[in-house]
Formats: structure tokens, sequence, C-alpha cells
């Protein structure tokens, strides 16, 4: 299993450019994350996914959007890039919910917005 | 506003003795807690969980206690190895499926 895979590693963006962070996990869970990490911050939620079609909102979804059309994958959309959005990106995924199993993580996608 | 605390952005501990991080919460209504493990460019990964009906859980090295009535919990890790150093996230929910994470602390174990 290559568990949960991230691409791109590392992406610089114009402001104003759009993009896609692919996420993909191969464990046939149910739910998907995606959060993003600022320095020295935790991480915070951007959305979520509990089953294919299904996508709802975390904690600051402003300027993202998401599509879950497959178990597998859950793609994060940056439409019109701006400089607060720089940041790490982590998407992870799991089989239940919080008390049925814990999350597994991607190596992250590292993004600059200049 | 920050559910989720931890106050001590690091911490230096020597090869074999204790180490403790500790996380504070201010939301009554969480009730499952967690803490992940998170090295340079890796994504987090999970270590050891409590739910609110438990004040402590053990797995091997690594102890949680939770005090509800102070809102705290902390991380014990006994004997700390080099290979612990790596930054620790407490993470808390509620009645839904959303974590909310803590700031993290930077743990160096040094020989």
């Amino acid at each position: 299993n290559a568990g949960v895979t991230q691409t791109p590693k590392f992406r610089i963006l114009k402001i104003g450019q759009s993009m896609t962070l692919q996420c993909t996990q191969d464990m046939n869970h149910n739910y998907m994350y995606w959060y993003r990490q600022d320095p020295g911050m935790g991480l915070k939620l951007i959305y979520y996914s509990v089953g294919a079609g299904i996508t709802d909102k975390g904690e600051v979804p402003n300027g993202y959007n998401v599509s879950r059309s497959t178990t597998e994958d859950f793609p994060l959309r940056l439409e019109l890039a701006a400089p607060s959005q720089t940041s790490v990106y982590f998407c992870a995924s799991s089989y239940g919910g919080r008390l049925t199993d814990t999350q597994y993580f991607g190596p992250g996608t590292r993004l600059t917005v200049l | 506003d920050q559910q989720v605390k931890q106050n001590s952005p690091s911490l230096s501990v020597q090869e074999g003795r204790i180490s403790i991080l500790n996380c504070d919460y201010t939301n009554s209504m969480f009730d499952y807690f967690l803490w992940y493990k998170k090295y340079p460019a890796e994504g987090p990964t999970f270590l050891i969980s409590i739910s609110s009906i438990k004040d402590k859980n053990e797995d091997g090295r690594f102890t949680v206690f939770l005090n509800k009535s102070a809102k705290h919990l902390s991380l014990h890790i006994v004997p700390s190895q080099p290979g612990d150093s790596a930054v620790y996230f407490c993470a808390a929910s509620g009645s839904t499926d959303k974590l909310i994470f803590g700031t993290g602390t930077r743990l160096q174990v040094f020989p």
C-alpha cells in the first residue's frame, strides 16, 4: 500500500493563478480530509468528505473547492491564489469517523503564492 | 479562538529521561483526544489517543493522561530516545468527525 499520496510536493504560484492539489489513497477509506498548516500553527481543516459525492466545509474553506467523485481521490482546487494561501497542505484519510479510526496523512504539498 | 493550546513551543530532554508534553483545551464538549507526531517534510502520524471516559491510556513508552476537570492532557514518553525528536500535536474532537489541532511542541532528545 502506498497509503496517502499527494502531488505536487512543491509549487510556486503567482497571485491570481489557480491550481489543483491532488490526493489519492489506496486504503479504501471512506473519509478524506484537507488541512493546511501555517508556520507555528496547528493544522486547520479546510474541507472533508465522508464518502464519494459528499463533501463538507471545515474551519477555513474560503478560497478553496473540493470534489469527491471516487473513493480514492479528493482533489483540492485553489481559484485566484492569494498570498494568504501560502502554506503546507496535508491530505488525510480514515476508514470511519473520529471514534472508529485514526487519520493517515500524506507527506504534504508546500505552496508559495507570490 | 484557540480551542486546543500547547503553550510550550519547544522542549529539550536528555536521552533516557522522561519527556512530558502538555495540552490544554477550552471546549468542554470535546470527548476524544489524540496525539500526533510529525517529522520534517512528512505528514503527521498517529501516536496515541484517549477517550473522555478514561483518565489514562498507555502504549509502550507512551502514556497519555487526561484531567477533565482541569481540561488538560499530557503525553509522557519514558524513556526518551533520540528518534522521538519531532513535533508533537495534540488534537481533540467533539460530536463531529472534525479534529481541532494544537500548535505543536517541538521535542528534542539529546544524548
